[in-house]
C-alpha cells in the first residue's frame, strides 16, 4: 500500500522567502509528525498532530516555523522568511494512533536548501 | 537531554550477527523502547519495539535486560543492505531520535 508521501524531494530558494512543505500520511493514521535532520545529525522532533487535539508544537525552533493539518489527513510545514539554517531534511510520519504501541511510518522528506 | 547512550560506530562482517547496545537508564514505566535505521537518503525505517519483554520479528530480535535499562538489537546475519544508522528510542509517543550508531556490514 502507499505509504506516507512527501513533496516536494527537493527545494533550493533564497534567504528570505518563504516555503510551504506537504505531507500526505498513510490514509487512516490518524497522528503525524514533522521532523527535521541537519547533515549528519539526528531526527530533530518540531511538531506533532493527533486527531482533532490541539497539536504538540514544542519543538518548532521559532515563530517562522508553523504547521497545519487540514481534515486530519493533509500536512503543511511553513517555513516563513527562511534563513541558511533551516536548510535540512524535513521529514513527515504517521501513525494509526498517538501512542508509543503504534510505530511510526516515514516519507522520505523534502530536502531544503537556503541559499 | 539524551534518554539513549548508544556507541557512535560499530563494524560487523557479512554473515555474522550484529549486536548493537543502548543504554537508557532513566527508562520510565510507560515508555517503550523502539528501534529504527535511516539508509543514505531515506526516511527512517522501523525496526522492532518492546516494553519489558524480548521481541523477534523478520528483521531483528530485541533483549531488554530485567531492570529495562539497557537493550540490544540484534541482527542475525548481517547483509552489507544493513549498513546504516540504527537509532535507539525510549518513548511514550514522539519519536526523539539520536545520532544514533553508524553500523557498517564489511564483506
Amino acid at each position: 500500500g502507499a505509504g506516507v508521501s512527501q513533496s516536494p524531494s527537493n527545494k533550493v530558494t533564497e534567504k528570505g522567502k518563504d516555503v510551504e512543505l506537504r505531507c500526505d500520511p498513510i490514509s487512516g493514521h490518524t497522528a503525524l509528525y514533522w521532523y527535521r535532520q541537519s547533515l549528519g545529525q539526528g531526527l530533530e522532533f518540531l511538531i506533532y498532530f493527533q486527531g482533532n487535539s490541539a497539536p504538540d508544537k514544542s519543538g518548532l525552533p521559532s515563530d517562522r516555523f508553523s504547521a497545519e493539518r487540514t481534515g486530519g489527513s493533509v500536512s503543511t510545514l511553513t517555513i516563513q522568511r527562511t534563513q541558511q539554517e533551516d536548510s535540512a531534511v524535513y521529514l513527515c510520519a504517521s501513525s494509526p494512533q498517538g501512542q508509543s504501541i503504534q510505530p511510526q511510518h516515514f516519507g522520505d522528506g523534502t530536502r531544503l536548501s537556503i541559499l | 537531554d539524551a534518554k539513549t547512550t548508544q556507541p557512535p560506530s560499530m563494524d560487523c562482517a557479512e554473515g555474522r550477527a550484529a549486536n548493537l547496545p543502548c543504554n537508557h537508564s532513566t527508562i520510565s514505566g510507560n515508555e517503550y523502547v523502539y528501534w529504527y535505521r535511516q539508509i543514505h537518503s531515506q526516511g527512517p525505517q522501523y525496526i522492532i519495539h518492546g516494553l519489558k519483554n524480548n521481541e523477534t520479528n523478520e528483521m531483528a530480535s530485541l533483549i531488554i535486560t530485567e531492570d529495562r535499562k539497557s537493550s540490544t538489537l540484534i541482527l542475525p546475519h548481517a547483509t552489507l543492505r544493513d549498513t546504516a544508522v540504527y537509532y535507539c528510542i525510549v518513548t511514550e509517543y514522539d519519536m526523539r531520535f539520536g545520532a544514533g550508531t553508524r553500523l557498517t556490514v564489511k564483506p
